[in-house]
């Protein structure tokens, strides 16, 4: 089973709205990601989780918040967000780094992603 | 850094068509090689990795990729299209201990009948 559960599927939402986006996995892996998708573009990476604790932003306004409660949840939190926001953001996952001797793999499997409107 | 390169954006094939679009990489040392692809309004779904070892990789569908580091190249090819396989298609490069994996700018694939 490779599945990650991205909801909702569809979300919109004003400018001044809060709303979250929740991805689970329960495929053990220990590194969690959100990408954000605009149309015809390839996915671009906003923040990772290395067990649950954040190694990665790349320098994304501070209106996204994530979350990792725990090793299969990861929530993005949202606030104050501007129409250019509006994208597909994916969630991945991913065993945890490579150890020595192991092609661990740094394997990343998708969910299927929510679409973000903001109005 | 490594990046990677997609050059054609749109690839038109007749159903039953062989396939191959291509995928260039940039990097200093050995890249973990993988292509995903992604139905519209859908997630992205891994077609196929290559790690190391044999440098022609098999992957779901149908797929198959083969790496030739002297060209810096990781082309996607499958022998005979079907229209469930119209889709974007993106390649991408991670390397070792790094969770970063970097996207080319994706092909769509259209099949004509």
């Amino acid at each position: 089973d490779t599945e990650v559960t991205q909801t909702p599927k569809h979300l919109v939402m004003g400018m001044t709205n809060k709303k979250s986006l929740k991805c689970e996995q329960h495929m053990g892996h220990r590194a969690m990601y959100w990408y954000k998708q605009k149309a015809k573009k390839p996915p671009e990476l906003m923040f990772v989780y290395s067990y649950e604790k954040l190694s990665i932003n790349e320098s994304v306004p501070s209106r996204f918040s994530p979350e990792c409660p725990n090793s299969s949840l990861l929530n993005l939190h949202l606030h104050a967000l501007q129409p250019e926001d509006s994208a597909l953001y994916l969630c991945a996952s991913s065993q945890d780094r490579e150890t020595s001797g192991t092609l661990a793999k740094n394997i990343q499997y998708f969910g299927a992603g929510t679409r973000l409107s903001v109005l | 850094a490594q990046s990677v390169t997609q050059p054609d954006i749109h690839i038109t094939v007749s159903e039953g068509a062989s396939l191959e679009l291509r995928c260039n990489y940039s990097y200093g040392a050995t890249p973990y090689l993988f292509w995903y692809v992604q139905s519209p309004g859908q997630g992205l779904q891994l077609l196929l990795k290559y790690f190391s070892g044999d440098t022609l990789v098999q992957g779901i569908k149908g797929f198959e990729a083969e790496f030739k580091r002297s060209q810096s190249s990781f082309n996607l090819r499958k022998p005979s299209v079907h229209w469930s396989d119209a889709a974007e298609y993106f390649c991408a490069v991670g390397a070792f201990g790094n969770e970063k994996l970097t996207f080319g700018t994706g092909t769509r694939l259209t099949i004509i009948p």
